[in-house]
């Protein structure tokens, strides 16, 4: 079965300080996406991986995001320096991209994040 | 760019039936979907839709008008864990994309 384990599920850091979240899916996927959820905006895909190649990052909010997938098992999201209006969860997703499971993206626990 | 809008708070009683609409204005429509999300926890999938009509699922159902720009998710036999987030999202016709553009949800609270 796919699945989708994020670390850490918690984190309170201090403005300016870096601020990287994991994402390692398990397995059965070709697709995979960091999304961002907040009160005001609702839930906001910042970026997408198609067989670990950055396809479309225009909804990562500024340079100080950055994202990587250096396997199919792997991707970060990280965040330099970050600054209170990040505080927000994130999620992680995939997509089977096939079969039964082509429409339906699984979406890990998600990372919260306090900037303070 | 893509526009979708749901209510944002509904209130239920258990047992009852309860419908959550959502409308859409996109540019190349290639499926509507609908989410849950319990407080406190990760998105998780209900139902999709891709073509005109009702796609039933147990105590749940989904329709679509493409035409009208137009969903609703239909809840049936209300129990109190159906108090969530119900989350509309479309994804669109974009070269390889999957990628999925979600409205801002819909809060039910079921109450007894």
């Amino acid at each position: 079965d796919a699945g989708v384990i994020q670390s850490p599920r918690h984190e309170v850091t201090e403005m300016g300080q870096e601020v990287t979240l994991r994402c390692k899916p398990i397995s059965g996927h070709n697709s995979l996406f960091w999304y961002r959820q907040t009160m005001m905006r609702g839930l906001e895909l910042l970026i997408y991986f198609n067989n670990n190649v950055p396809i479309d990052d225009s909804g990562m909010p500024e340079d100080r995001f950055s994202a990587k997938m250096p396997n199919a098992s792997f991707s970060t999201l990280k965040i330099q320096p970050s600054e209170p209006r990040d505080s927000a969860v994130y999620f992680c997703a995939i997509n089977q991209g096939r079969g039964p499971g082509a429409n339906v993206l699984t979406f890990g626990a998600g990372s919260r994040l306090t900037v303070l | 760019g893509q526009n979708i809008d749901q209510p944002t708070e509904m209130t239920a009683t258990e047992g009852a039936i309860v419908q959550i609409n959502c409308t859409y204005q996109t540019s190349g429509f290639n499926g509507l979907f609908w989410y849950q999300q319990h407080a406190g926890e990760a998105p998780t999938f209900l139902s999709y839709n891709v073509l005109d009509g009702l796609e039933e699922k147990g105590r749940f159902s989904s329709f679509l008008s493409r035409s009208k720009g137009y969903s609703y998710l239909l809840l049936k036999e209300l129990q109190m864990k159906d108090s969530a987030s119900y989350l509309c999202a479309v994804r669109l016709l974009s070269g390889s994309a999957r990628q999925l553009t979600f409205g801002s949800g819909t809060q039910l609270t079921v109450l007894p």
